[in-house]
């Protein structure tokens, strides 16, 4: 149990261009989901928290209008890319929290290139 | 300011010799300290949760343990499935449901 999705796994896009996405919680109802950016070698940096219904929180220094997210179900949420330019490829990692469970669980990833 | 302090940054062991990654901790209002593994180009995967000083947690050859300041992951006789980035992270009272993660360390397990 505890599955959570992303996709796609990995995208390559052109500067400039938008760019969309997914995390669904597979087996269970996310109340919460998060949104964090790892670069190589470094550790996973908290973006934004989003409750299902609710605008996002987004943490300080992360630009919202950059850095669309909706989270329109209990099993899904997206992250949009607007206008994305080099300095923005990264890895992205989604993860969901269920009501009851002691911790968040993480997708597998996206993995940005912007050219 | 909370802060979480992992290390070393990286471990190299020989497979079998048994090693232990430190968490530190310096920070207010402590729920509950988290381990994940990674693996590359993956996300994390969830290993333990510890809630209060003395608890301790085993799975395999792992095994978590909590003091009032840091945590401990013993890696027992470890074989090279064993590699991969151990990060820890802590959940705060005063967080709602935020992790703050520390820097990770990278274990290579060399057969």
């Amino acid at each position: 149990g505890a599955v959570v999705s992303q996709h796609p796994s990995r995208v390559i896009c052109k500067s400039g261009t938008s760019v969309k996405i997914e995390c669904r919680s597979l087996d269970f109802q996310a109340t919460t989901m998060f949104w964090y950016r790892q670069f190589p070698k470094q550790s996973l940096m908290l973006m934004a928290t989003s409750n299902e219904g609710s605008k996002a929180t987004y943490e300080q220094g992360v630009e919202k209008d950059k850095f669309l997210i909706n989270h329109a179900s209990l099993t899904l949420s997206t992250l949009t890319v607007t206008s994305a330019h080099p300095e923005d490829s990264s890895f992205y990692i989604c993860s969901a929290l269920g009501q009851g469970q002691e911790t968040q669980y993480f997708g597998p990833g996206t993995r940005l290139l912007v050219l | 300011e909370d802060q979480v302090t992992q290390s070393p940054e990286a471990l190299r062991l020989q497979e079998g010799e048994s090693s232990s990654l430190n968490c530190s901790y310096t920070v207010s209002g402590l729920r509950g300290l988290f381990w994940y593994r990674q693996d590359p180009g993956k996300g994390p995967e969830f290993l333990f949760t510890l809630y209060s000083a003395g608890e301790e947690k085993e799975k395999e050859r792992l095994k978590a343990t909590l003091t009032k300041k840091e945590s401990f992951l013993h890696i027992t006789a470890p074989k090279p499935e064993d590699s991969a980035t151990y990060l820890c992270a802590v959940h705060l009272r005063a967080a709602g449901n935020k992790l703050t993660f520390g820097g990770g360390t990278r274990v290579l397990v060399k057969p």
